[in-house]
């Protein structure tokens, strides 16, 4: 069975401090690796899928990389709108084409 | 271009009725994903539909719980004799086609009481 670990379960930083999130996983053959934003009450925004090991993908303050059993986001220089719930999933070669999804990593940036 | 559409975005039943939870995919999206969201858990897939067809269930309650994506309209995600454990968020993706990025409506937030 396909499963996601996000670690840590919250991080609190002050602006400006740069930290890492961890996504790991165990999938019978990656199709892809997709990392999402949640926002209280919102449904998850997607922001990078990434589907090799070394591949590595930016978006503003953000980057993804993954490796053959995990996966981080790192987030440079955060600021307080980067607050929200970081969501990891994978998606199998096999089993069409659902989601298996971590149960993320909750972020709060202080001024 | 709008994006995925969920209706209602609250919806409250009592135990026993029955709970229809709409959505409209993506402008050219023919793909269409239910996921729910219990509280304290992460989001579990349940059920994957292109028009007229369902493809993949193997994350449904074998009772109660029903889904369609007609030719016409969107889609529906149905229980029926609705129970206290079916309080959730229910979100629905779409995506253009097999092995694209999934994208997330608002969900609907369903109150069991």
């Amino acid at each position: 069975e396909d499963q996601v670990t996000q670690s840590p379960e919250a991080l609190r930083l002050q602006e400006g401090e740069s930290s890492s999130l961890n996504c790991s996983y165990t999938v019978s053959g990656l199709r892809g690796l997709f990392w999402y934003r949640q926002d209280p009450g919102k449904g998850p925004e997607f922001l990078f899928t990434l589907y090799s090991a070394g591949e590595e993908k930016e978006k503003e303050r953000l980057k993804a990389t993954l490796t053959k059993k995990e996966s981080f986001l790192h987030i440079t220089a955060p600021k307080p709108e980067d607050s929200a719930t970081y969501l990891c999933a994978v998606q199998a070669m096999i089993g069409g084409n659902k989601l298996t999804f971590g149960t993320g990593t909750q972020l709060k940036v202080e001024l | 271009n709008a994006g995925v559409m969920q209706n209602p975005r609250h919806l409250v039943r009592r135990r026993g009725q029955e709970a229809r939870l709409r959505c409209s995919p993506m402008k050219g999206h023919s793909h269409v994903y239910w996921y729910r969201q219990l509280p304290e858990e992460g989001l579990k897939f349940m059920v994957y539909l292109q028009k007229e067809n369902i493809i993949d269930e193997s994350g449904m309650p074998k009772e109660r719980f029903s889904a369609e994506f007609p030719k016409e309209g969107p889609s529906i995600l149905r229980i029926q004799q609705v129970v206290r454990g079916d309080s959730a968020a229910y979100f629905c993706a779409s995506s253009p086609g097999h092995n694209y990025e999934q994208y997330f409506g608002p969900g609907t937030r369903l109150t069991v009481t």
